[in-house]
């Protein structure tokens, strides 16, 4: 069973682009949470979504980001216009219900 | 609001000596669940050890323990016989049991000196 996986590992992106995250969740996971690690500090709940619903997404901010989880293929985090702010790494995890978060190597962002 | 502090920003001990790593939270509930996570250089987050707020027994995994004090809203790591491959940042974490949404502390830092 493949763990959560994430890609890119890595995005460089020009300021005003957009970027695009994708997670796989683990087989069997119908829930996935998306994080944000700015640098030296701990991840921040973005987004919580559940296949084609998003259940929670206080955590993200209201313009630029959005986040998607279709019936079918992976879960999509989606930055426009983005900014030097936006730098930072981007973690997605998975769970099969409530219960454990399992986390993915992450996606980290470089806005130049 | 639930808030984890994690008020040692770093940490070092000797190879083979035991370190404590503090986390305290606030929380209005009365069930939730608590973890330590650990991530290395690679950035991968990987589960060390939870705790299910209603157990009063500590949790324990090999090297790995908590001291929970639920009164205190307290809950401590302890790393015995602590190795290289422990260096790593230290994150404590709450979420309660009737939602997914997961609160981390700033972390902690840890050095292994060998």
């Amino acid at each position: 069973n493949a763990g959560v996986m994430q890609n890119p590992r890595h995005l460089v992106r020009r300021r005003g682009q957009e970027a695009r995250l994708r997670c796989s969740p683990m087989k069997g996971h119908s829930h996935v949470y998306w994080y944000r690690q700015l640098p030296e500090e701990g991840l921040k709940f973005m987004v919580y979504l559940q296949k084609e619903n998003i259940i929670d997404e206080s955590g993200m901010p209201k313009e630029r980001f959005s986040a998607e989880f279709p019936k079918e293929g992976p879960s999509i985090l989606r930055i426009q216009q983005v900014v030097r702010g936006d730098s930072a790494a981007y973690f997605c995890a998975s769970s099969p219900w409530t219960g454990e978060q399992y986390f993915g190597p992450g996606t980290r962002l470089t806005v130049t | 609001a639930q808030t984890v502090t994690q008020s040692q920003p770093e940490m070092s001990v000797q190879e083979a000596e035991t370190v404590t790593l503090s986390c305290t939270y606030d929380t209005s509930e009365s069930d939730y669940y608590l973890f330590w996570y650990k991530q290395p250089p690679s950035r991968q987050m990987i589960l060390v050890i939870r705790q299910e707020a209603y157990k009063q027994q500590n949790a324990t995994e090999n090297r790995f323990s908590v001291n929970f004090q639920k009164a205190a809203k307290s809950f401590s790591l302890k790393i015995s016989d602590s190795q290289l491959g422990d260096a790593a940042m230290y994150f404590c974490a709450y979420r309660p049991s009737n939602n997914n949404d997961m609160r981390f502390g700033a972390g902690t830092r840890l050095t292994v000196k060998p």
